[in-house]
């Protein structure tokens, strides 16, 4: 079975711009969480999806969004960067029933 | 809030040194504890999951055990591939979110 997929698994943007991220999960899984891990703050929650819906939110700003498609996959969009959203950005997808994450390599976004 | 810490920090190990990397959450109701290990620029890899107190699980030279308010895991005989940073987390019974520790960063030495 394949693993949890990001792309791109690298990108630069500059200050102002916008970025959307995506996320393939596992075959069969529905629920896509999307994390940010920095050096200073660690393993980030940012939301979840299940079926297409957000199920929860962590606390951050309206600038992070994301949705999730019929198929599962799922995209993370950030407006507005600013030089403190530079990350990794880790997807993780679970399957219904069973609350084990599994993630995929992550993208890691650099803000100059 | 859901809190979760690990110790230590960092860890450095001869090779065959058996150690263990300790857990400790402040939860309301947990409904699961999961262990993760990750390698640098890499996402995490899933190790363990343990849902109550005296629940144990084994893999390869490592074994995880749980308790009402941490978790320890064990390393037993570490190789340096071993070498890695440790991540722990919690999930309460409002399957809110996961919570993540800072983790505990291992150096297996030759």
């Amino acid at each position: 079975k394949a693993g949890v997929t990001q792309t791109p698994r690298y990108l630069i943007k500059t200050r102002g711009q916008q970025v959307t991220l995506s996320c393939s999960p596992i075959s069969g899984h529905r629920s896509v969480s999307w994390y940010q891990q920095t050096p200073g703050q660690g393993l980030q929650f940012l939301f979840e999806y299940f079926s297409e819906t957000q199920r929860n939110k962590g606390n951050f700003p309206g600038r992070f969004s994301g949705r999730q498609f019929s198929n599962s996959r799922s995209e993370m969009n950030v407006s507005t960067l600013e030089l403190g959203d530079s990350a990794l950005y880790l997807c993780a997808s679970s399957s219904l029933g069973t609350e084990t994450q599994y993630f995929g390599p992550g993208t890691r976004l650099l803000v100059l | 809030e859901d809190q979760v810490t690990q110790s230590p920090e960092a860890l450095r190990l001869q090779e065959g040194e058996s150690s263990s990397l300790n857990c400790s959450y402040t939860v309301s109701g947990l409904r699961g504890l999961f262990w993760y290990r990750q390698d640098p620029g890499k996402g995490p890899e899933f190790l363990f999951t343990l849902y109550s107190a005296g629940e144990e699980k084994e893999k390869e030279r490592l074994k995880a055990t749980l308790t009402k308010k941490e978790s320890f895991l064990h390393i037993t005989a570490p190789k340096p591939e071993d070498s890695a940073t440790y991540l722990c987390a919690v999930e309460d019974n409002y399957g809110q979110n996961f919570v993540f520790g800072p983790g505990t960063r291992l150096s297996v030495l030759p």
